[in-house]
């Protein structure tokens, strides 16, 4: 079945460093790529996505680029900020070659903080 | 528009009870699934509702279960609780599959602690 395999958290950076959040994933076909965020207290909200092999999605300064070759979507932003402190949740769903919904699936999530 | 709304935020139960919690989806939307939320479990899918019928189902035992009504709200109910049931809830709500590549949107969520 479907899986996706996020990097260990807790990350901590201090403000304006780069991030990465490794994200790899196993899945047949062509499934689609979202990265979700959620807040302290919150539910997830969608941060980005990519529904094809060599999209990039980007939002708030963050990016992602959907590479089929390394089962990868590897999460990225120049430079963070306190406020982006948060749990990071990798994702996948789409629709099968046989006309079939996969099923939402995230990965274990990473927890971001980000120090002033 | 509104959100999804999860009613109640927070509750507290003792062991043995059963407990409803509430998912109001966006409007039109017609998917609405669940999660369990743990520390050391991370996000856990319970079970999705699609138009009223039960579309998929996680790994969790019987006194898990769920229903959707004709207006796309839907209920979760845990019954015979125990200590380990005690989890943040998230409800999530999309306009068709939620595993066919539309986002999804998701509640606050109900903190349930099982005492």
């Amino acid at each position: 079945g479907d899986s996706v395999t996020q990097m260990e958290g807790p990350v901590t950076l201090s403000e304006e460093a780069f991030l990465t959040i490794n994200c790899t994933y196993t899945a047949t076909g062509y499934p689609s790529l979202f990265w979700y965020v959620q807040y302290p207290g919150e539910g997830l909200q969608l941060l980005l996505k990519a529904t094809k092999a060599d999209d990039k999605g980007s939002n708030k300064g963050f990016e992602a680029t959907y590479r089929k070759e390394t089962t990868s979507f590897h999460l990225e932003k120049g430079s963070v900020q306190v406020s982006d402190s948060a749990v990071y949740f990798c994702a996948l769903s789409g629709v099968l070659s046989s006309g079939s919904a996969r099923q939402l699936t995230f990965g274990s999530g990473t927890q971001l903080t980000v120090l002033p | 528009k509104a959100g999804v709304t999860q009613t109640p935020r927070y509750l507290i139960k003792t062991r043995g009870q059963q407990v409803t919690l509430s998912c109001s989806p966006i409007s039109g939307h017609r998917s609405v699934s669940w999660y369990q939320q743990t520390p050391g479990q991370g996000l856990q899918f319970l079970f999705e509702y699609f138009s009223e019928t039960q579309r998929n189902k996680g790994n969790f035992p019987g006194r898990f279960s769920g229903r959707q009504f004709s207006n796309s709200r839907s209920e979760m109910n845990v019954s015979t609780l125990e200590l380990g049931d005690s989890a943040l809830y998230l409800c999530a709500s999309s306009f068709f599959y939620q595993g066919a590549g539309t986002e999804a949107f998701f509640g606050q969520g109900t903190r349930l602690t099982v005492v």
